[in-house]
């Protein structure tokens, strides 16, 4: 069936240092991966994708990376400041458009 | 920057009654989405529509739930007859397309109240 998973439900980490949220998925047949960041009381806000045809990709202080054997995927966050303490959500999209969402990780940054 | 709006903020309802919620999407979006987050929980697919139709729904988008483009800018879910187990917030998203670097913005919620 259909499910993504976190393994931490809490993060908590020291500002300037880097942070680690990790992601289970079931489906295989997944297209592609997508990081949300949602903030108390906003919608979730886009910060990175990967397809399924790559292992790694970078953006601004962020990376993915994505072990399709193992079927693990995390997000990296260079030198974590404290506007980035908000839940962190993986998903993947399966075929179409729809977003399964995993289950959220609170990132807590102390300054 | 654009942005996906939603209207109202927060609807308080009583069970049984109908309940419309409202979103404008983005502009120049072709795709459009309902999700739904009860409280603590991970954020639940609904429904995606595109050229005046659904296109998927999941199992929660029973009877009960529609949607509906009425106009060229609002994009709306109305359920029926709501549920005390429906309380949850409500995000609209839209895309300009689907699949990888197509990405769905998401608006602010519809927090919805069953009492």
């Amino acid at each position: 069936g259909e499910s993504v998973g976190l393994h931490l439900p809490t993060l908590s980490v020291q500002e300037g240092d880097n942070s680690i949220i990790n992601c289970a998925y079931s489906n295989s047949a997944s297209d592609y991966f997508i990081w949300y960041k949602q903030e108390s009381g906003k919608g979730p806000q886009f910060i990175i994708d990967i397809r399924s045809n790559m292992d790694k990709r970078q953006g601004q202080r962020v990376t993915v990376l994505l072990n399709k054997t193992v079927k693990h995927l995390s997000l990296q966050i260079a030198a974590t400041q404290p506007g980035d303490s908000a839940v962190y959500f993986c998903a993947e999209n399966i075929y179409g458009n729809k977003l399964v969402f995993g289950a959220g990780t609170i990132l807590r940054v102390k300054s | 920057e654009p942005e996906v709006t939603q209207t109202p903020s927060h609807q308080v309802t009583q069970m049984g009654q109908e309940v419309i919620l409202r979103c404008v999407p983005i502009s120049n979006h072709l795709y459009f989405y309902w999700y739904r987050q009860i409280l603590g929980q991970k954020v639940e697919f609904l429904v995606s529509f595109y050229n005046n139709e659904i296109s998927e729904k999941s199992e929660i988008f029973d009877d009960q739930f529609s949607v509906e483009r009425p106009d060229g800018s609002n994009f709306t879910l109305k359920i029926r007859s709501t549920k005390l187990e429906d309380s949850a917030m409500y995000f609209c998203a839209s895309s300009l397309g689907t699949g990888y670097s197509y990405e769905q913005y998401f608006g602010p919620g519809t927090r919805l109240t069953v009492t």
